[in-house]
């Protein structure tokens, strides 16, 4: 799945309750980064990490925790303090150093994220 | 803080005409700008990109321009097809290996055949 697997596809939240979606990836990647889309706002960041057992706080942090304890996992909470989660959500990874052919972020198939 | 604008937010071509998505920045470091596609129900994927040492690159039909005095850059489609359907997005960061991407809010391509 292109070297980064989000899990699950799917996921259905009550009023509440706490979830978390897996990022798992096997590419050697330092930095993970991950971001929620919403209809005509694009990609919003909600936190990244460079390095493990540290991250940051992105544009729309509140609501949402993260963990960095393995270079290959960066696993994100949604909480219960997150009033409005209904979103696709997808995690990145990016490569060190640049060549000519080709560089950026690699994305995973994402995450969709329904309260009900 | 650092925000890109990009427009239009949909746009609409025959098959065959050319395509141009146009963005701005606000952080003046920033110094590499990439375009991602993301095709219905699937990941973004990087098209091309460049740096700022860089004016302009091409890669066959698509190719990207750089006006850093101006903070703008645009993505130009030429021959488009009914491939080329899609939803872009342009991103701006100030390192190209250790910084954050700050995205556009997409633009939505459709090719008419």
């Amino acid at each position: 799945d292109g070297g980064i697997t989000q899990s699950p596809k799917y996921l259905f939240r009550k009023e509440g309750q706490n979830v978390t979606l897996s990022c798992e990836q096997n590419l050697n990647h330092d930095a993970m980064y991950w971001y929620r889309q919403d209809p005509g706002q694009g990609l919003r960041l909600i936190y990244y990490s460079q390095i493990v057992n540290d991250f940051q706080k992105g544009d729309i942090a509140e609501g949402y925790s993260v963990s960095r304890e393995k270079k290959e996992s960066f696993p994100l909470t949604v909480t219960s303090a997150q009033k409005n989660p209904t979103a696709f959500y997808l995690c990145a990874s990016r490569r060190d150093s640049y060549s000519s052919s080709n560089y950026g972020y690699t994305f995973g198939s994402g995450t969709r994220l329904t309260v009900v | 803080g650092e925000n890109v604008e990009q427009h239009p937010s949909t746009l609409s071509v025959q098959e065959g005409d050319s395509a141009v998505i146009k963005c701005t920045y606000s952080d003046s470091a920033s110094n590499y700008f990439p375009w991602y596609k993301q095709e219905l129900g699937k990941r973004p994927q990087l098209i091309i990109d460049i740096r700022s040492n860089v004016g302009e690159k091409k890669d066959q039909r698509i190719a990207v321009t750089l006006n850093k005095t101006a903070k703008h850059f645009s993505l130009h489609i030429t021959e488009t097809q009914p491939e080329d359907s899609a939803v872009y997005f342009c991103a701006a960061s100030r390192s190209y290996n250790t910084d954050k991407l700050i995205f556009g809010t997409g633009t939505r391509l459709q090719v008419f055949p």
